[in-house]
């Protein structure tokens, strides 16, 4: 089946490590993000790419780096200069249509990043 | 980003229609108007999309005003499952297709 996939679904680090987060999609989709979402708050763009190898920040870009060498991959890394990185991080894509990027957005089920 | 606004909750009894509204005041001419929901731990689900017609599909239907500053995200009978943060946002059309989320709205369906 088509879709987005996260992993891992949890994840435990200790302060000072860098942690990298996988998104891989064989929906053939364009364009791929990242949200961050804190408990009760709704999300925050960190990253977004609209095509391989170029990508552009988010609202929230401080302490993130991504890279996008494939379509269908788009890891995410959380960096120790990343001072409260305990959050649920969202990876989602979407398709191009007519040169346009005003679809659907299709969502990961998400991973769960615990610094301790 | 054009900005919406949600009431933070809203009640609703199982098998009753639900009217979610949203405003969105500062709405350009080629703002789309997308609707999103999200259970607990879950990634967000799409709901609908409408940039000036009323629309229609198998979860929901969308009501936009003549003059666009407004929506309402219309359920027809709500169930237990449809109890969830529902999230109305403006998408510009030129684009980058990046979404800003808001607070939205929490959905409790009583049965």
């Amino acid at each position: 089946d088509g879709g987005i996939t996260q992993s891992p679904k949890y994840l435990f680090r200790k302060e000072g490590q860098n942690v990298t987060l996988s998104c891989e999609q064989n929906l053939n989709h364009d364009a791929m993000y990242w949200y961050r979402q804190d408990p009760g708050q709704g999300l925050r763009l960190i990253y977004y790419s609209q095509i391989v190898n170029d990508f552009q920040k988010g609202d929230i870009a401080e302490g993130y780096s991504v890279s996008r060498e494939k379509k269908e991959s788009f890891p995410l890394t959380v960096t120790s200069a990343q001072k409260n990185p305990t959050a649920f991080y969202l990876c989602a894509s979407s398709i191009k249509v007519g040169g346009r990027l005003d679809g659907e957005l299709f969502f990961g089920e998400g991973s769960r990043l615990t610094v301790l | 980003d054009a900005k919406t606004t949600q009431p933070n909750s809203m009640e609703s009894n199982e098998e009753e229609p639900v009217h979610l509204p949203c405003n969105h005041s500062t709405i350009s001419g080629t703002d789309y108007i997308h609707w999103y929901r999200q259970l607990p731990s879950q990634g967000p689900e799409y709901v609908i999309h409408g940039l000036t017609s009323n629309v229609n599909n198998r979860m929901a239907s969308l009501a936009i005003a003549e003059d666009r500053k407004s929506s309402t995200l219309i359920l027809h009978r709500a169930t237990l499952r449809d109890a969830a943060v529902y999230y109305c946002i403006l998408r510009a059309a030129s684009n980058t297709g990046k979404l800003i989320f808001g607070q939205g709205t929490t959905l409790q369906v009583k049965p």
